[in-house]
């Protein structure tokens, strides 16, 4: 299984942007990046995914690099609610392989 | 917005008992998954349903695990007998396309505590 490697926690302030890195270095042609996230005592949720182009959407950005061997998932402006487990997956075959992921505490 | 059910949401049992929990996916997600999290680690699947059929259950303990979709819709995960080793969150996750990128949405979980 393709593995990525995440740092183990950050730290931010409420209302400044975060970027969270991943390193996908083996990578595969075929495999999306997926990004869910976990919030204390609740099930994972799905953040963003892409292929190749950076990705939009109403809860992140993500960037991923031209040769896809890593990506950040940035939050425009972290809140108090967006402090959570992020993890940064690699779809392979329809099964997501969930690593430790980053724990993000976000300061007031 | 519609939710992946599960219950019950906490479970404390003594070893060599045996316990059942209960997922009931999003309506007309064809997908359902169960996943294994302990403390401080990331969820592992531990077995996918297509429908009824079971498609993936390479990382299924099936000495004493057990998980059944009867009808297609919800699912049950039975672990028998339980051992202290089996203390984590279980949770069930539902999506509408197999195999692909399609998102996957999860339940709340069943904390499970054996004693």
């Amino acid at each position: 299984d393709a593995k990525t490697t995440q740092p183990n926690s950050m730290e931010s302030n409420e209302e400044e942007p975060v970027h969270l890195p991943c390193n996908h270095s083996t990578i595969s042609g075929t495999d999306y990046i997926h990004w869910y996230r976990q919030l204390p005592s609740q099930g994972p949720e799905y953040v963003i995914h892409g292929l190749t182009s950076n990705v939009n959407n109403r809860m992140a950005s993500l960037a991923i690099a031209e040769d896809r061997k890593s990506s950040t998932l940035i939050l425009h402006r972290a809140t108090l609610r967006d402090a959570a487990v992020y993890y940064c997956i690699l779809l392979q075959g329809g099964k997501l392989i969930f690593g430790q992921g980053t724990e993000l505490s976000v300061k007031p | 917005e519609a939710e992946v059910a599960q219950s019950p949401r906490y479970k404390i049992t003594e070893k060599s008992q045996a316990v059942a929990f209960w997922c009931d996916p999003i309506s007309g997600h064809a997908t359902l998954y169960w996943y294994r999290q302990i403390l401080g680690q990331g969820p592992e699947l531990l077995v996918q349903f297509q429908d009824e059929s079971v498609v993936d259950d390479s990382q299924l303990p099936k000495d004493r695990f057990s998980a059944e979709r009867l009808k297609g819709v919800d699912s049950t995960l039975k672990i028998q007998p339980a051992e202290l080793g089996d203390s984590a969150m279980y949770l069930c996750a539902s999506s509408l396309i197999p195999w692909s990128t399609d998102t996957q949405y999860f339940g709340p979980g069943t904390r499970l505590t054996v004693l």
